[in-house]
């Protein structure tokens, strides 16, 4: 089956602009999950959705924000850019349930987005 | 909160030598633990994962990790090292199903020929 689809995967904006990130997860997966990656800080969670709820938020300033459709995609948005914006975006997907412990269920990422930001 | 420690942000084997890439945790409860691997360019690919059971976990492409809850690590493995093993490595913890995955800083490996 189709991995984890994120576009685009690569976008150069400039400071002040905004940018929107688009996830698609693994056919039947409610649950999607973005990470911000840089060489400084490594892989940071920014916030999870499940079933269109936001259920977990990372340490991420409010120009950050997400949101998760009916059909499960996520998209991620980023205002205000600044220099320190610039990094991958990775999403991942996983299956299960929120409520139950689904602690064993893997997270699939996609190939991420990369942002530069000028 | 869980926190993960990877010891060598940069490892250097030869070809066919034994890798050793440390992993060490800390959770006030025990934790899933989980391997990932990401090559240039790409995502994160799960190598293996703990969760609960055997405390030697066999993964893909010839990788294992011990679980040592006394020591609190979740160090990984290869016998014999091969060129295409070159890539970023990143050990996670979560305390549960229901809180985001912890990274590591990650360890690049390097194999030499």
């Amino acid at each position: 089956k189709a991995g984890v689809t994120q576009t685009p995967r690569y976008l150069i904006k400039t400071r002040g602009q905004q940018v929107t990130l688009s996830c698609s997860p693994i056919s039947g997966h409610r649950s999607v999950s973005w990470y911000q990656q840089t060489p400084g800080q490594g892989l940071q969670f920014l916030f999870e959705y499940f079933s269109e709820t936001q259920r977990n938020k990372g340490n991420f300033p409010g120009r950050f924000s997400g949101r998760q459709f009916s059909n499960s995609r996520s998209e991620m948005n980023v205002s205000t850019l600044e220099l320190g914006d610039s990094a991958l975006y990775l999403c991942a997907s996983r299956g299960g349930t929120f409520l139950r412990d689904s602690g064993a269920n893997v997270l699939t990422f996609g190939a991420g987005s990369r942002l530069t930001v000028l | 909160a869980q926190s993960v420690t990877q010891l060598g942000s940069h490892v250097s084997v030869s070809e066919g030598a034994l890798v050793l890439l440390r992993c060490n945790y800390s959770s006030s409860v025990p934790p899933y633990l989980f391997w990932y691997v990401q090559y240039p360019n790409q995502g994160l690919q799960l190598l293996l994962k703990y969760t609960t059971g055997a405390t030697l976990v066999k993964g893909i492409n010839g990788f294992e990790a011990e679980f040592k809850k006394s020591e609190t690590s979740f160090h990984l493995t290869k016998p014999s090292a091969h060129m295409s093993d070159a890539a970023e490595y990143f050990c996670a913890v979560a305390l549960s199903g229901n809180t985001p995955l912890v990274f590591g800083k990650g360890t690049r490996l390097s194999v030499i020929a």
